[in-house]
């Protein structure tokens, strides 16, 4: 049970290229989102979705897209890359609304865009 | 909105020892979750310890247990028995029951643990 995964693991821009960052869980889980963390800001809600077809913004929204076609997969893009977007980028996902459940993460993806 | 605070950049604890780290959060809500997690230098998260808000009593895991006070706003967690493995950034979370489950993190503590 591979749990959530991000693709890829490491990666370095520059300024102005696109990317796009996968995440896929094989929990059959509904919710999923996409954090950053920065030093001395702790993790930050960029995007999520609580379903197949649907997305939300979170806190930090700006200069990010996502999509959800299908329910184990949410990928984060970069359209033109910016340094302030180096960060590391955590995926999530959550079965649902329950007070039991809670979020299981993926390992990062740390992004330098230079 | 609901904003969470860790006021301890760093702490540092002896081998076998009891640690506490602080937490404080600010919520018009009164029914919520709030979270310990785990950022080893391998960078994944992993859940310590969770507490429902409309539970009274303090969740425990192990050597891990924390104080709630919710009337407060705060939420530490309490460390017995410290081991090396322990050194790590903790981040305290809080989840509204808003249908969302997207959690909102303070900004850490790195604990060392010195042998």
């Amino acid at each position: 049970n591979a749990g959530v995964t991000q693709t890829p693991k490491f990666r370095v821009l520059k300024t102005g290229q696109s990317m796009t960052l996968l995440c896929a869980q094989d929990m059959n889980h509904e919710y999923m989102y996409w954090y950053r963390q920065d030093p001395g800001m702790g993790l930050r809600l960029i995007h999520y979705s609580v379903g197949e077809g649907t997305t939300a913004k979170g806190e930090v929204p700006d200069g990010y897209n996502v999509s959800r076609l299908k329910k184990q997969n949410f990928l984060l893009g970069l359209e033109s890359a910016a340094p302030s977007q180096t960060s590391v980028y955590f995926c999530a996902s959550i079965e649902g609304v329950g007070a039991k459940n809670i979020q299981y993460f993926g390992a990062g993806t740390r992004l330098s865009v230079l | 909105a609901q904003t969470v605070t860790q006021s301890q950049p760093e702490m540092s604890v002896q081998e076998a020892e009891t640690v506490t780290l602080s937490c404080t959060y600010d919520t018009s809500e009164s029914d919520y979750y709030l979270f310990w997690y785990k950022q080893p230098p391998s960078r994944q998260m992993i859940l310590v310890i969770r507490q429902e808000a409309y539970k009274q009593q303090n969740a425990t895991e192990n050597r891990f247990s924390v104080n709630f006070q919710k009337a407060a706003k705060s939420f530490s967690l309490k460390i017995s028995d410290s081991q090396l493995g322990d050194a790590a950034m903790y981040f305290c979370a809080y989840r509204s029951t808003d249908n969302t489950d997207k959690l909102i993190f303070g900004t850490g503590t790195r604990l060392q643990v010195f042998p």
